[in-house]
């Protein structure tokens, strides 16, 4: 009963570090999402990927890359982090387009 | 551009004290509107999709409604553990949901 799985929970970053954000799903959902959440502001699409072997740009690119790995893990990486990406990250999945979208449980990130 | 807003941005209520959150939006051609609930460091739990409007979905005390213009979400009676923010989102035929930024519930015992 898994769900929706993200690791690391928390993490601590100085500027120009890398790291990547797992996430895997065991729905056997086809669709995978990136969203940060930031005080203040409604969660912002990252990336998504529609399909295994696609992915695509949502509202706020900008900083990351995005690998589909497989139909149930879709990894989010960060090459040069910037205090800016401080933020709480969630990753989500969904039967397809509009179907309902079940989202993990947050990986809180600071960038110092 | 999509835009959803949520009021108010915070509500708090006595237990028992029945209220509704309200969720405008302004979207071309909407296909689903949806409503999570958020407890603090978690992510958000799904709760309903409406798809046109005039359609109600109810589960447990919440009960969403949607028209052409705004939902809402309706908390009968409500109790201290339906303590939570509440987001809405708006889908409209792509894979990329607008979100609302909330409204943040408290219910006293």
């Amino acid at each position: 009963n898994a769900g929706v799985t993200q690791t690391p929970k928390f993490q601590v970053l100085k500027t120009g570090q890398s790291m990547t954000l797992q996430c895997a799903q065991d729905m056997n959902h086809n669709s995978m999402y990136w969203y940060r959440q930031d005080p203040g502001m409604g969660l912002r699409l990252i990336y998504y990927s529609a399909s295994e072997g696609t992915t695509d740009k949502g509202e706020v690119p900008n900083g990351y890359n995005v690998s589909r790995l497989n139909k149930r893990e879709f990894s989010l990486r960060l090459e040069s982090a910037a205090p800016s990406q401080t933020s709480v990250y969630f990753c989500a999945s969904s039967d397809g387009q509009l179907n309902t979208i079940y989202f993990g449980e947050g990986s809180w990130l600071t960038v110092v | 551009e999509d835009q959803v807003t949520q009021s108010p941005e915070a509500l708090r209520l006595q237990e028992g004290e029945s209220s509704s959150l309200n969720c405008s939006y302004t979207v071309s051609g909407l296909r689903g509107l949806f409503w999570y609930r958020q407890d603090p460091g978690k992510g958000p739990e799904f709760l309903f999709t409406l798809y046109s409007a005039g359609e109600e979905k109810e589960k447990e005390r919440l009960k969403a409604t949607l028209t052409k213009k705004e939902s809402f979400l309706h908390i009968t009676a409500p109790k201290p553990e339906d303590s939570a923010t509440y987001l809405c989102a708006v889908g409209a035929g792509s894979y990329q949901l607008t979100f609302g930024k909330g409204t943040k519930l408290s219910v006293i015992p």
